[in-house]
């Protein structure tokens, strides 16, 4: 029982264009929501994050955007690059502000940026 | 500056034989998390440290166990290994809600 669904295995998209990855949730008690990016034989690297309360949060390329009542988040990569060329993980956490939040992960989405 | 270490990166052991992979950190985080993942997954949840307080997933198989002699260090103990542990074990820490994570440690059972 999936709470947190990337149901895009892969993206391919040309450099220069935007990327957009979704994430949808089932739990409406998410409170906090992070995106972690993953290049091969690596550990995740944090992204970017949103809060519930807030429903846009932008840093630099990227913008994650959160719709409470469709339980959907996306996150958007303008322009893209070729190093942005990844596994893009979505999570869910239960407890925002809470250092025992626990992380509930999406699949992942692969991303190629092409040249 | 690495600030969360796993070593090995990699380990190949056989079945049945007790393996140990170890994780430390130096940001002085509170809270340490262990996960599993497998191919084409989601990381998932073995156990988590707040501090000194071992908190385990309801569904970590007993052959898993963790000790954290200190704030900097946490060890995965797989007692028993099978062929199904096979995977990516991670390692990260937190002081609040967000996780960081460690290069992982890829153990291969054979």
């Amino acid at each position: 029982d999936q709470q947190v669904k990337q149901n895009s295995p892969s993206l391919s998209v040309q450099e220069g264009r935007i990327s957009i990855l979704n994430c949808d949730y089932t739990n409406s008690m998410f409170d906090y929501f992070l995106w972690y990016k993953k290049y091969p034989a690596e550990g995740p690297t944090f992204l970017i994050s949103i809060s519930s309360i807030k429903d846009k949060n932008e840093d630099g390329r990227f913008t994650v955007f959160l719709n409470k009542s469709a339980k959907h988040l996306s996150l958007h990569i303008v322009p893209s690059q070729p190093g942005d060329s990844a596994v893009y993980f979505c999570a869910a956490s239960l407890n925002y502000g809470g250092s025992q939040g626990n992380l509930i992960f999406g699949k992942g989405t692969k991303l190629s940026v092409k040249p | 500056d690495a600030m969360v270490i796993q070593n090995p990166r990699y380990q190949v052991t056989q079945f049945g034989k007790p393996v140990t992979l170890s994780c430390s950190q130096t940001l002085n985080h509170n809270v340490m998390y262990w996960y599993q993942q497998k191919s084409s997954q989601a990381p998932k949840l073995l156990f988590h440290y707040y501090d000194k307080d071992f908190n385990n997933e309801a569904d970590t198989p007993d052959n898993f166990q963790s000790r954290r002699p200190n704030t900097s260090f946490c060890f995965l103990d797989i007692r028993s290994p099978g062929l199904g542990d096979t995977a990516m074990y991670l390692c990260a820490t937190s002081v609040s809600y967000t996780q960081y994570f460690g290069p992982g440690t890829r153990l291969t059972v054979l």
